[in-house]
């Protein structure tokens, strides 16, 4: 069963860090680029960040990029993202997500989305 | 940056009703498109990539179509268990994605 499983999240004081961990399972986890997406209460998605199956490309929003740093280790199939200098507006519920490519033959291209998410672990920065 | 605006932001709808959800970016975006669905406390789940294929699995209802800068979500005969958030999605060559803020789907 392909699985993403996320963990870390908690309560952290504004300023503080926090390092979430996300282990995949069911799938060969080196093949596919990963993104983080978070929600914050009652609120929409947001994407944060993504890294390339190799971990040497790394993509992050405006709002988060200098605080927040996205890696993965292969050999364990995990994926993490390092979260410092936590604001208020930081807390949410952080998933992450596989980026799969779909290969299409008319424009021999591939699209990507994101096509299995985790359960979600939920960080709250707050004094 | 791309911006995502999304209409309506909800609607409510009766069993049977044929339901459209609009797209529009900021500026022209190909085909790098993806609609979400995203039920009451749930996981989101991917619907439709490439604007207008359908993920494995999901029901036929559902479509997907546009390019550029508009694209268009719809729902073909609205069933009680599509009470949910729907998101659109685009993204860039350089895999930097944005969300579209949401429509609320309810039933009447």
């Amino acid at each position: 069963e392909v699985q993403l499983l996320e963990s870390g999240g908690g309560l952290v004081q504004p300023g503080g860090s926090l390092r979430l961990s996300c282990a995949a399972s069911g799938f060969t986890f080196s093949r596919y680029a990963m993104s983080w997406v978070r929600q914050a209460p009652g609120k929409g998605l947001e994407w944060v960040s993504t890294i390339g199956v190799g971990g040497g490309n790394t993509y992050y929003a405006d709002s988060v990029e200098g605080r927040f740093t996205i890696s993965r280790d292969n050999s364990r199939n995990t994926l993490f993202l390092q979260m410092n200098s936590l604001r208020a507006e930081d807390t949410a519920v952080y998933y992450c997500a596989t980026v799969s490519g779909f290969w299409n033959d008319e424009v021999s291209s591939y699209y990507y989305a994101m096509d299995v998410w985790g359960q979600g672990t939920t960080v709250t920065v707050s004094s | 940056d791309i911006q995502m605006t999304q209409s309506p932001s909800s609607l409510s709808a009766s069993v049977g009703d044929r339901v459209t959800i609009t797209c529009r970016a900021s500026q022209g975006i190909s085909n790098y498109f993806a609609w979400y669905q995203q039920k009451p406390g749930k996981v989101p789940k991917l619907l439709i990539y490439a604007a207008s294929t359908l993920q494995s699995g999901v029901p036929s209802r559902f479509s997907g179509s546009g390019s550029g800068t508009d694209f268009t979500l719809t729902i073909s005969s609205l069933q009680p268990e599509d009470v949910a958030t729907y998101y659109c999605q685009e993204y860039n060559s350089a895999l930097l994605f944005t969300f579209g803020p949401g429509t609320k789907v309810d039933i009447k």
